[in-house]
Parts: structure tokens; C-alpha cells; sequence
């Protein structure tokens, strides 16, 4: 009973270099989230997509790019990574309303530090 | 845009006491849920209560209640017999049902559960 799996778990970058953090869940949820996780600050909302094939711009979305070619999976990329970026980042996903309750499942969190 | 506001960045409170996190949010909407997400240092975000706004009825899981206040704009959590398992941060979320369902995080309580 997997859920939502993030990888990788633990990351460091240099500054400039780029990546790309993996979620995927079994639980045939139609929405899917990527979070930031700053001291102070809560999770702010990166991007966000509604189902296969779509995407969309949460509160921080600057600096990142994200993809759902398959229902399962939702990829957030970081093109060229700045100290800023510095975080942990959770991915989470949801039911649709009406398929469930619109509760979200989170991942275990990645801890990206960027030097 | 929802806002949700945690007025209490920390609380501390004794064994087996009683402990009330506050949270307030602004909406326009009618129609919507309420969370309160826990986060132990394992990181993980685990689902603690969940409140629908149209049920007038405070939610209730075990040792954890809430008192959902619709005209104030306040969900708050009561925490009772505290255990030192209780020791986490604590989110309060809201998810707006016009439009897309986008889950927004308050900034977080800090609570520690003394023995």
C-alpha cells in the first residue's frame, strides 16, 4: 500500500545545475500537488495539475517547471537551481471531489539544498 | 485568494493537559474543507481532523476535536489528555471547492508536549 513515494528523498546541488524530483501514487487520484516547505512559512503551493496531461501555476511557481504525461506520476524539474531553492519540497494528490473525500496524501518530502 | 492564518508560531504545554491551536481563514466561498495536518520530526504530513462547512456539527477523532466557528472564520483544534507523541508542528489547510481544489496551508504551530 504505497500511496504517494517521492524521490529522491535527500538531494544537494550546485547552483545552476538542474533536476528533476519523481512523485508517483497508486491511489488513481485525479489531482496532484507539489509543495514547498520553508521555516515560518508553511507549504506554499509550486504547481499543481487536475488530471492527465494538464498543469497550473500555484503561489510560487517561479523556477520550476512540472509534467503529467501519466495519471500516476507528477514531475517537478528545476532548471537551473539557486540558493533560493533551497527547501523541502512534498508532493501530494487528491480525489476529485465527489470520487472521495478531497483530502490530500502526502509524500514523505524531499530535503533539496542548494549550494 | 483564501488565506489561513496561525496566530500561534509555538505553544508548550504539559502532559496529559489540555491544548487549543488557533486558526482563522478568509474566503468568499460558502462551500469548503477544513484540515489540520500534524508533522512529526519524521516529516511525514499525517491527516489528524477534517471538517466539511456545511455540517454545522464540530468534527471529533478521538482525543482530537475541533470548534468549527463558519461566521467568524475560525478552526480551531483542542488536544485532550496530551501525549508526548502529540509533539509535532501542526497545519491548519483549507480547500476551496470553486474552481480547482487547491489546498492552503496556515504557517504552522510548533507544539511540545512537556513530561
Amino acid at each position: 500500500n504505497a500511496g504517494v513515494t517521492q524521490t529522491p528523498k535527500f538531494r544537494v546541488l550546485k547552483t545552476g545545475q538542474s533536476m528533476t524530483l519523481l512523485c508517483a501514487q497508486d491511489m488513481n487520484h485525479e489531482y496532484m500537488y507539489w509543495y514547498r516547505q520553508d521555516p515560518g512559512m508553511g507549504l506554499r503551493l509550486i504547481h499543481y495539475s487536475v488530471g492527465e496531461g494538464t498543469t497550473a501555476k500555484g503561489e510560487v511557481p517561479d523556477g520550476y517547471n512540472v509534467s503529467r504525461l501519466k495519471k500516476q506520476n507528477f514531475l517537478l524539474g528545476l532548471e537551473s537551481a539557486a540558493p533560493s531553492q533551497t527547501s523541502v519540497y512534498f508532493c501530494a494528490s487528491s480525489p476529485q471531489i465527489g470520487q472521495g473525500y478531497p483530502e490530500a496524501f502526502f509524500g514523505q518530502g524531499t530535503r533539496l539544498t542548494v549550494v | 485568494a483564501q488565506t489561513v492564518t496561525q496566530s500561534q508560531p509555538e505553544m508548550s504545554v504539559q502532559e496529559a493537559e489540555t491544548v487549543t491551536l488557533s486558526c482563522t481563514y478568509d474566503t468568499s466561498e460558502s462551500n469548503y474543507y477544513l484540515f489540520w495536518y500534524k508533522q512529526p520530526p519524521s516529516r511525514q504530513m499525517i491527516l489528524v481532523i477534517r471538517q466539511e462547512a456545511y455540517k454545522q456539527q464540530n468534527a471529533t477523532e478521538n482525543r482530537f476535536s475541533v470548534n468549527f466557528q463558519k461566521a467568524a472564520k475560525s478552526f480551531s483544534l483542542k488536544i485532550s489528555d496530551s501525549q508526548l507523541g502529540d509533539t509535532a508542528m501542526y497545519f491548519c489547510a483549507f480547500m476551496g471547492l470553486r474552481g480547482a481544489q487547491k489546498l492552503v496551508f496556515g504557517q504552522g504551530t510548533r507544539l511540545t508536549i512537556n513530561p
